[in-house]
């Protein structure tokens, strides 16, 4: 079975700290596809990243930056300098091969206070 | 590129009555998938289809159907609401096609109310 887990429910830092979702996912599959989501408010989720399961090099986007490691089964995310506009609920997601069935964790809600 | 449209944005029913939610994905991708969102059980899959076949149901009663058109366009039914039901759902496209599996895009949702 798939499953993946983001073990922090609730973050709350100051602007400009550095801060690390952590994504720790559960599969069987040697191919597999891992995301990250962004839920402001508003409720609409926005696409962030997608990797898949034989591209283990890290990326880094702007102040966003993930770390892949397959031998620990994480997809970690982490925010450089914190702004308030990066407060919202992160959820990281996983798929398999040849679906877009995605499964998503339990989300993390951020909150960056100024 | 317009981004993924969903109608209607809100929706107050009554339990046992039924409801159609619609999505139009953006233009050029070819699969939709559906899901729901609740404090409790949170994002939860629904659908996907490709094509006009569904390609993979989520573990949800058969009270929830879903269909695409020719033209991509997705609609989702709910027959015989219940209070459970409750929840924003959520549509998303990606291009689909096999061999792969798309980054999608979400739509802004429809929040159902069953009262």
């Amino acid at each position: 079975a798939q499953k993946v887990t983001q073990a922090q429910t609730e973050i709350s830092v100051v602007e400009k700290e550095d801060v690390t979702l952590d994504c720790v996912y559960e599969t069987r599959d040697t191919t597999y596809y891992l995301f990250w989501y962004k839920q402001p408010p508003s409720g609409e989720l926005v696409f962030l990243i997608r990797r898949n399961s034989f591209d283990e090099q890290n990326e880094i986007s702007g102040r966003y930056s993930w770390n892949f490691q397959k031998s620990t089964s994480s997809f970690n995310f982490t925010i450089t300098a914190s702004q308030v506009v990066d407060s919202a609920v992160y959820f990281c997601a996983l798929s398999r091969y040849n679906t877009d069935k995605l499964i998503f964790g339990t989300g993390t809600r951020l909150q960056v206070f100024p | 590129k317009a981004g993924v449209t969903q109608t209607p944005r809100y929706l107050i029913k009554t339990r046992g009555q039924q409801v159609t939610l619609s999505c139009s994905p953006i233009s050029g991708h070819r699969s939709v998938s559906w899901y729901q969102q609740t404090p409790g059980q949170g994002l939860q899959f629904l659908f996907e289809y490709f094509s006009e076949t569904q390609r993979n149901k989520g573990n949800f009663p058969g009270r929830f159907s879903g269909r695409q058109f020719s033209n991509s366009r997705s609609e989702m039914n709910v027959s015989t609401l219940e209070l459970g039901d409750s929840a924003l759902y959520l549509c998303a496209s990606s291009l689909g096609s096999s061999g792969s599996s798309y980054e999608q895009y979400f739509g802004p949702g429809t929040r159902l109310t069953v009262t």
